[in-house]
């Protein structure tokens, strides 16, 4: 079975500008979270989706959205960049009951 | 304060010994804690997953231990590999909720 596919692998983008991030899940699975890393915060969960509904939410602010499509592709949109949401932002897979989560490589997004 | 504390913060060990990283946390009560291994740049991979209920688990050469009574878990690796310099996070989760430790960073040296 092919991993969890994220991308693109590395961006680099200005502050106030927008960006989204694509990640493809295993196939079979239905439940797609994304998560942001940073020296500094560690791992810090951002949302999850299930079968296109939002199933659950980090302490993020609205710049942070998601959406997750028919086919179980997943996207995370940031607005108005800081250079605070410079991350590497990990999407991760599961089945529906969401016990052993695949991670994909990561896309790491730096905002100058 | 992190209701998810790993110690040491980092870790140098020689090729060929064993190390053990300790995780406390205080969520309760909780459903499952996982180790995971993460390489630089790359995405974390699941070690070992525990209920409340077990109290070891293994995987190779590495063995994750659980005390729900200190609310302890620590993840021991035997005979380490040069592969094995990584992070390693522990995360405990709680229905919906999971809560990460900020990691240990493991080098392993020749």
């Amino acid at each position: 079975k092919a991993g969890v596919t994220q991308t693109p692998r590395y961006l680099i983008k200005t502050r106030g500008q927008q960006v989204t991030l694509s990640c493809s899940p295993i196939s079979g699975h239905r439940s797609v979270s994304w998560y942001q890393q940073t020296p500094g915060q560690g791992l810090q969960f951002l949302f999850e989706y299930f079968s296109e509904t939002q199933r659950n939410k980090g302490n993020f602010p609205g710049r942070f959205s998601g959406r997750q499509f028919s086919n179980s592709r997943s996207e995370m949109n940031v607005s108005t960049l800081e250079l605070g949401d410079s991350a590497l932002y990990l999407c991760a897979s599961s089945t529906r009951d969401a016990y052993e989560q695949y991670f994909g490589p990561g896309t790491r997004l730096t905002v100058t | 304060k992190n209701q998810v504390e790993q110690s040491p913060q980092s870790l140098i060990i020689l090729e060929g010994k064993n190390c053990t990283l300790q995780c406390n946390y205080t969520v309760s009560p909780f459903s499952n804690l996982r180790w995971y291994k993460q390489d630089t740049g790359r995405g974390p991979v699941s070690l070992t997953i525990m209920t409340f209920s077990e109290n070891t688990k293994s995987n190779g050469r590495y063995t994750a231990t659980l005390d729900a009574d200190t609310k302890q878990s620590s993840l021991h690796i035997t005979a380490s590999q040069l592969s094995d310099s990584a992070s390693y996070i522990c995360v405990v989760s709680k229905s919906n909720d999971m809560r990460f430790g900020a990691g240990t960073r493991l080098t392993v040296k020749p």
